[in-house]
């Protein structure tokens, strides 16, 4: 089956640095989305890898593994506006969307 | 965990012809739907939400009578694009929204229109 596995929830200090792993196992790969959700809003786009690699968009970057089925998503100098959910999506062969259940990233002072 | 199915995947058809998207709620009750629109590598645009039993709300923009969202029981919403035009060709995603200890958005995995 397909399935994307990420951290249901972690905890980080304002100023800090944290990582959010997503896992993946898909029938085929058409990119990875990450995207933000703070809670009664929709989400918001964040990043789309494709390619092996790291891009980096201002305070946060996506990095993807294609071999390895895995992406993390890293945040730098949290801002306590950075707690919500983080949403990690594979694209598959057949173009549809397998989301993950989220992270939720709680910023504490 | 809990199950968004979305039916059809995918669908082509032609321009001025209504097309209808089936959301499904599959081991759960979900009392509100939400309609979202991607375009190619942004954001999920919210289209509107439904709610099971009234109108659905409609965001800023979105035209009512051209989607027509019907939310007809607690495990099922429809949205229907009328007299489809290529401008309308998108990835259409919902999610519904889990009752009692599911209080969280589950999405559904897409379908994708195009509107020859």
């Amino acid at each position: 089956g397909q399935n994307i596995d990420q951290p249901t929830e972690m905890t980080a200090t304002e100023g800090a640095i944290v990582q959010i792993n997503c896992t993946y196992q898909t029938s085929g790969f058409n990119g990875l989305f990450w995207y933000q959700q703070h809670a009664g809003e929709a989400p918001t786009f964040l990043s789309y890898n494709v390619l092996d690699g790291l891009e980096e968009k201002g305070r946060f970057s996506s990095f993807l593994s294609r071999s390895k089925g895995y992406s993390y998503l890293l945040l730098k100098e949290l801002q306590m506006k950075d707690s919500a959910s983080y949403l990690c999506a594979v694209m598959d062969s057949n173009y549809q969307l397998i989301w993950g259940a989220g992270t939720k990233l709680i910023i504490k002072p | 965990g809990a199950v968004v199915s979305q039916h059809p995947s995918w669908v082509i058809c032609k321009s001025g012809t209504s097309v209808k998207i089936e959301c499904r709620s599959l081991d759960f009750q979900a009392t509100t739907m939400f309609w979202y629109r991607q375009f190619p590598k942004q954001s999920l645009m919210l289209m509107a939400t439904s709610n099971e039993g009234s109108k659905a709300t409609y965001e800023q923009g979105v035209e009512k009578d051209k989607f027509l969202i019907n939310h007809a029981s607690l495990t099922l919403s429809t949205l229907t694009v009328t007299s489809a035009h290529p401008e309308d060709s998108s990835f259409y995603i919902c999610s519904a929204w889990g009752q009692g200890d599911l209080n969280e958005q589950f999405f559904g995995p897409g379908t994708r229109l195009t509107v020859l």
